[in-house]
């Protein structure tokens, strides 16, 4: 089984503040997802990653997929309220059709 | 198209009963995935289709669980003989090609009291 484990848990912080959240695996996965869920609603895709080592900026967004493909981290610069919601990391394995998700992280920016 | 739609979104049941729940996936899409989330958690894996094969179905998934896809076009997931522990979020998503991008509906909320 395929576990991802993402920390931190909770994370609240202030309007502008800096953050990261990781995502945790002793799996090898061949792409990595990160996805964005509001309340009452599906998860949103943010970014794919899928080389090991590799960077992806979206604004104030910056995800990095580990050496490994193990493991990738989501950073946030001066983060905003709309930044809010509940972020899963989701990997996919080789030859295995589906997305494991991970434990996810629900961030509160608080104005 | 305007993307993935579950019905009902909400549904109230007492323990015992069964529930059924449709998708209608983006109609470009072949594969068709449910999860299932509780609150605050990441989505657990429940089964998959290739069009109208179901390809994998979680160990988890209790016999009281059953998914189809007549046609390859909408699913139905039925849980019968409910328990309170199946209360949580059923999410239902498709994408376009393997560990392409998934798009989710607003789900289905389910309470078993």
């Amino acid at each position: 089984t395929q576990l991802l484990e993402q920390s931190p848990q909770f994370l609240s912080i202030q309007e502008g503040e800096n953050l990261t959240v990781y995502c945790n695996s002793s799996s090898v996965f061949s792409s990595l997802q990160w996805y964005r869920q509001e309340p009452g609603e599906g998860p949103v895709l943010l970014v794919t990653v899928v080389t090991g080592g590799e960077v992806k900026k979206l604004k104030r967004l910056t995800f990095q997929f580990g050496d490994a493909r193990k493991d990738s981290s989501l950073h946030i610069t001066a983060a905003q309220p709309g930044d809010t919601g509940l972020y899963l990391c989701a990997g996919a394995g080789f030859g295995n059709e589906k997305l494991t998700f991970g434990t996810g992280t629900r961030l509160t920016i608080i104005p | 198209d305007t993307g993935v739609s579950q019905d009902p979104r909400h549904k109230i049941t007492k323990r015992g009963q069964n529930v059924t729940f449709r998708c209608d996936p983006i109609s470009e899409h072949n594969r068709l995935y449910w999860y299932r989330q509780t609150l605050g958690q990441g989505p657990e894996f429940l089964t998959y289709f290739q069009n109208e094969a179901q390809l994998e179905k979680s160990r988890l998934l209790s016999d009281r669980f059953s998914a189809e896809r007549p046609k390859g076009s909408f699913s139905t997931l039925e849980i019968q003989r409910t328990e309170q522990g199946d209360s949580a979020m059923y999410l239902c998503a498709s994408s376009l090609w393997v560990s392409g991008e998934l798009f989710f509906g607003e789900g289905s909320r389910l309470t078993v009291l």
